[in-house]
């Protein structure tokens, strides 16, 4: 069975003040890892996809690395608005098709002005 | 491009009463999956539909079914309604042979 750890279950910083956040997983064939955001209310916002151990993205003051085991969404200087709860998923390969994604419970990350 | 559109927003029902929660998929998708998020389990998979067809499911009991048009718009029925189906159903598409998946702004669903 597919499982994913996300850790902090919270975080609150200052503005400005980098950190990680960590997604640890375990899955049968990885297909891809998947970053989101989830606003209050709102749908999950796709971020990153990363498919191989070694991958890295980056968007604006986010960026998304992957090993074997783990993923690490690591946030620089970060402002108020990115403010939210980041979650993590894995999708597995299947034959037939795209298997459903797994979730973590997320990091609810508060940035304090 | 118009993002994944869900309909009602927001539902009350009664237990044992059923529900049919509506989701239009972006322009050009043609993978439509389902999940459930709520408090405790946080987001699960219900199931996929591609070209009509359910690819996958989760491990949801039978009262949970879905259908897909041939427009890829999708629907999802839930029947008998219990307390326990209170969540935020999310609707989320994909284009083929792509891997991510674009979530719309969900229905929230009260079950009383």
């Amino acid at each position: 069975e597919d499982q994913v750890t996300q850790s902090p279950e919270a975080l609150r910083l200052q503005e400005g003040e980098s950190s990680s956040l960590n997604c640890s997983y375990t899955v049968s064939g990885l297909r891809g890892l998947f970053w989101y955001r989830q606003d209050p209310g709102k749908g999950p916002e796709f971020l990153f996809t990363l498919y191989s151990a070694g991958e890295e993205k980056e968007k604006e003051r986010l960026k998304a690395t992957l090993t074997k085991k783990e993923s690490f969404l690591h946030i620089t200087a970060p402002k108020p608005e990115d403010s939210a709860t980041y979650l993590c998923a894995v999708q597995a390969y299947s034959g037939g098709g795209a298997d459903g994604l797994t979730f973590g419970k997320g990091t609810h990350l508060i940035i304090q002005p | 491009k118009a993002g994944v559109t869900q309909t009602p927003r927001y539902l009350i029902k009664t237990r044992g009463q059923q529900v049919t929660l509506s989701c239009s998929p972006i322009s050009g998708h043609r993978s439509v999956s389902w999940y459930q998020q709520t408090p405790g389990q946080g987001l699960q998979f219900l199931f996929e539909y591609f070209s009509e067809t359910q690819r996958n499911k989760g491990n949801f009991p039978g009262r949970f079914s879905g259908r897909q048009f041939s427009n890829s718009r999708s629907e999802m029925n839930v029947s008998t309604l219990e307390l326990g189906d209170s969540a935020l159903y999310l609707c989320a598409s994909s284009q083929e042979a792509r891997t991510e998946q674009y979530f719309g702004p969900g229905t929230r669903l009260t079950v009383t």
